[in-house]
């Protein structure tokens, strides 16, 4: 079983739709929970970090963690053209980051 | 900005060749990574360093050696390169501040195809 878990999509949504992606994890030992962005022949970047339960927001972008049950997820809200890349999860012990497979997002104008 | 380069966007190899990929920060972190990048499996750790000369073995280091002889240069070195190595490769960097800080910054890749 792998310590991250995420649904690779592919996800197809309309200019101004809500995009929903989430994972699960099996390691309590995860810190921090992280959301990268990666565009088409890229490497990924930061896009939000968290390392408690709860929401956070930063402009259209929100990062919920629930530790209890193990599952994060990211929302996406208004989404743009501009917004279709590969989303991956990622989540820290140590020095280390465990990564989820990345879900490829499609935004149709 | 902090700024991650690899030496090769694009490398196209011969099974058996020995392959070295580079990796240079200018940011002075002191942990260094070399990842794998697979459809469907993510970012995969090979080995990663946290100072010169240091290095760990990651989840899948076999078939890979890393050298770190300065800070700002982590090489990733594939003995004898097989087919199955075809991957994207991606090398990432972090300083050993604050946790909250502690976020990795990517190097754009090198798609590496071995015939």
């Amino acid at each position: 079983q792998k310590e991250v878990e995420q649904d690779p999509g592919p996800l197809s949504v309309p200019e101004g739709a809500i995009v929903s992606l989430n994972c699960t994890y099996s390691n309590s030992a995860f810190q921090y929970f992280m959301w990268y962005r990666q565009y088409s022949r890229k490497g990924p970047e930061l896009l939000m970090y968290t390392y408690s339960s709860g929401n956070k927001e930063d402009g259209r972008f929100t990062a919920q963690v629930d530790k209890s049950s193990k599952y994060i997820s990211l929302f996406i809200r208004d989404s743009q053209p501009s917004d279709s890349a590969t989303y991956l999860c990622a989540m820290k012990s140590d020095y280390k980051l465990s990564f989820g497979a990345g879900t490829t997002v499609t935004v149709r104008a | 900005d902090v700024k991650v380069t690899q030496s090769s966007r694009y490398l196209v190899k011969r099974t058996g060749e020995k392959v070295f990929l580079e990796c240079v920060q200018d940011m002075d972190h002191e942990n260094m990574f070399w990842y794998r990048q697979d459809p469907g499996l993510g970012l995969r750790l090979i080995y990663f360093s946290y100072d010169v000369k240091m290095k760990e073995k990651g989840d899948i280091p076999e078939g890979y050696s890393v050298s770190r002889e300065k800070k700002e240069r982590f090489s990733l070195i594939l003995e004898s390169a097989s087919t199955n190595q075809t991957s994207m490769y991606l090398c990432a960097s972090t300083s050993a501040g604050a946790e909250i800080r502690e976020t990795q910054y990517f190097g754009p890749g090198t798609r590496l195809l071995v015939l």
